[in-house]
């Protein structure tokens, strides 16, 4: 079973730091890789995309991929309150994503 | 990215009745799909919608329970059938544009049946 693995936290940094959110995928199939914020009782929103092996910044957020380790990770920088959200990493091709459970984050004041 | 909206936003229903779930996209979109989000859970994709064919159903879903219609490029429904208390989730549709792999989510359909 093509799996993404996720720890699911709660991750809790405090306002103003890095935030270090990390997945595994068991698919090497899979050709691209996302990340999705989603603030309770809301649908998930796009954030990040990845398709190739190394970082991906975009303001706050870096993107991580490593192919041949199957990780990827999600940065945050300078870490706000509104960022306090479940992001879920997902991964797969055009036709199929897989979605990770999703780690908590809380940023604290 | 696209602007999708989603009827009802959230019903509650009696065990045994069915539910037609409406997406509507504010553009022509290649790929249309359906997830179910239980509560605390993750996205588990039920099928993707098929403009002119048939829906391809994931692994544990199948049409008589779910059946799916996509008429056209930029709208698609869902339809929970016979629900059971376990029916209970929030339904998302997702689009994907052409050319890229990115998938953008709707507002959501919040069902609980008693």
């Amino acid at each position: 079973q093509k799996e993404v693995e996720q720890n699911s936290g709660p991750l809790s940094v405090p306002e103003g730091a890095i935030a270090s959110l990390n997945c595994t995928y068991s698919d090497r199939g899979s050709q691209s890789f996302f990340w999705y914020r989603q603030y309770s009782g809301k649908s998930p929103e796009l954030i990040m995309s990845i398709y190739s092996n190394g970082d991906k910044e975009d303001g706050r957020f870096t993107a991580q991929l490593n192919k041949a380790s199957q990780y990827v990770s999600l940065l945050i920088r300078d870490s706000q309150p509104s960022d306090s959200a479940t992001y879920l990493c997902a991964g797969g091709t055009a036709s199929k994503l897989t979605f990770g459970t999703g780690t908590r984050l809380q940023v604290t004041l | 990215s696209a602007v999708i909206s989603q009827k009802p936003s959230r019903d509650i229903c009696q065990r045994g009745t069915s539910l037609t779930i409406q997406c509507q996209v504010d553009s022509q979109v290649t790929m249309m799909f359906w997830y179910r989000q239980q509560p605390g859970q993750s996205l588990t994709l039920i099928a993707t919608a098929n403009q002119g064919s048939e829906a391809t159903y994931e692994s544990g879903f199948v049409i008589d329970k779910f059946p799916i219609s996509r008429p056209n490029l930029t709208f698609s429904t869902l339809t929970v059938s016979n629900m059971s208390p376990e029916d209970s989730s929030i339904y998302l549709c997702s689009v994907g544009l052409a050319g890229v792999y990115e998938q953008y989510f709707g507002p959501g359909t919040r069902l609980t049946v008693t």
